[in-house]
């Protein structure tokens, strides 16, 4: 499993758009990109995944760029509500053969 | 269509107490996990169903730790006895299978061992 490696916290504004980046130098050919969001005293929530070029859904966006040792989680036009911790996970997610390794995850605070 | 469910959302137990936590995946959902974060911690993996059959356990702390997916649908997990070092929030997953899939986590449930 490649491991990831994201900033540990991060502030912004309300309305404001944010950029989380993502390292994972080894990702292997068959890894997906995927990023979740926890709240305190809820689960992760999936938000958006994706394994080459621009992915996009009502939530987010997620850059990857063509070497894929990196990735970008876009949050457009944050709120106060978007303050939580995001993981970036990096694996293959098959049937038998893998697991969700959680890192420390990237702590958004979002100021009024 | 209803997410994955845990019950119960928070336990309070003493030390030496059993408690059985449970999991219901996504209806048709193959692969289950357990995740743990104990008190300011990362979230870790404990174990993973693949239907029945426990696919990866290595995550399990010892053997006070005991999960179970009988039938391959909901799953539980024992801890006996508990000990102060349990109290965190467990956390289950569950996803169909195959590239990319998504797994989708339950809200946890937050042991306190007293």
């Amino acid at each position: 499993l490649a491991k990831t490696t994201q900033p540990i916290s991060m502030d912004s504004y309300e309305g404001q758009e944010v950029n989380i980046t993502c390292s994972h130098n080894n990702i292997a050919t068959n890894d997906y990109i995927t990023w979740y969001q926890q709240f305190p005293s809820q689960g992760p929530r999936f938000i958006i995944q994706g394994y080459k070029t621009k992915v996009t859904n009502e939530v987010a966006s997620l850059f990857i760029p063509a070497d894929r040792k990196s990735s970008t989680l876009s949050l457009p036009r944050v709120s106060l509500s978007d303050t939580a911790v995001y993981y970036c996970l990096v694996g293959v997610l098959m049937n038998r053969d893998d697991k969700i390794i959680f890192g420390k995850g990237t702590r958004l605070h979002i100021l009024p | 269509e209803a997410g994955v469910t845990q019950f119960p959302s928070h336990s309070v137990i003493e030390k030496g107490q059993t408690v059985t936590l449970r999991c219901d995946p996504i209806s048709g959902h193959d692969n289950l996990y357990w995740y743990r974060r104990v008190m300011g911690k990362e979230i870790k993996f404990l174990l993973h169903f693949v239907k029945e059959s426990k696919q990866d356990e290595s995550g399990m702390p010892n053997n006070r730790f005991l999960a179970e997916r009988t039938g391959g649908t909901y799953s539980t997990l024992k801890v006996q006895p508990a000990e102060l070092e349990d109290s965190g929030v467990y956390f289950c997953a569950s996803s169909q299978g195959g590239f990319g899939n998504t797994i989708y986590f339950g809200e946890g449930s937050w042991l306190t061992v007293v």
